[in-house]
């Protein structure tokens, strides 16, 4: 399988700043990244869909100019939380996908805490 | 659209007692399935994929499921319980081979608890 990171792990902030959180696949190139959020005792919720090279694609409801995401280069994107408030604590989840199977692998997540 | 119900929001069972968490799911077009599981403050590590090749699919950890087309079903099982099981599972359903992206559909989730 593929191995996923995400910078950083924990982040604390205060409203109204902006936060951005890394997504790396490590051994090999995705062209496909997702990014999901999940609230406790929850399920995943999917954001939206990273393309490398081209706009994202957002689920329905999620605003687009407040979670930016580029996806810059093969193996690499990233999502920032613009203008952030405590209703966008969460804990965040890229995945990378391997084509042609469908199997998503996750990174370890991202757990924002907004003050 | 395609969905996915997970029967049980939690389940506990004895260590060394069968594990059984079900999941049912719905699609249009012939799925992709996926068993994930889910430990405190961590990402989702895949525990087994069925995609259309044998309808028992054995994963790690001791794991495996069975694909039910008839049933629509794709439930958990593993004989034996070990108290490393505790986690969170998600079962989720794709599109089954189309070109792109495929996008996964998570049930809620069953945390299992294992009792000594």
């Amino acid at each position: 399988g593929a191995v996923v990171s995400q910078h950083p792990s924990r982040v604390i902030c205060k409203s109204g700043t902006s936060v951005k959180i890394e997504c790396r696949s490590l051994d090999f190139q995705a062209t496909t990244m997702f990014w999901y959020r999940q609230f406790p005792k929850q399920s995943l919720m999917l954001m939206a869909t990273s393309n490398e090279g081209s706009k994202a694609t957002y689920e329905q409801g999620v605003e687009k100019d407040k979670f930016l995401i580029n996806h810059a280069s093969l193996t690499l994107s990233t999502l920032t939380v613009t203008s952030a408030h405590p209703e966008d604590s969460s804990f965040y989840i890229c995945s990378v996908q391997l084509l042609g199977v469908g199997t998503q692998y996750f990174g370890p997540g991202t757990r924002l805490t907004v003050l | 659209a395609q969905s996915v119900t997970q029967l049980g929001s939690h389940v506990s069972v004895s260590e060394g007692a069968l594990v059984l968490l079900r999941c049912n799911y719905s699609s249009s077009v012939p799925p992709y399935l996926f068993w994930y599981v889910q430990y405190p403050n961590q990402g989702l590590q895949l525990l087994l994929k069925y995609t259309s090749a044998a309808t028992l699919v054995k994963g790690i950890n001791g794991f495996e499921a069975e694909f039910k087309k008839s049933e629509t079903s794709f439930h958990l099982t593993k004989p034996s319980a070990h108290m490393s099981d505790a986690a969170e599972y998600f079962c989720a359903v794709s599109e089954g081979p189309i070109q792109g992206a495929q996008k996964l559909v998570f049930g809620q989730g069953t945390r299992l608890t294992i009792n000594p």
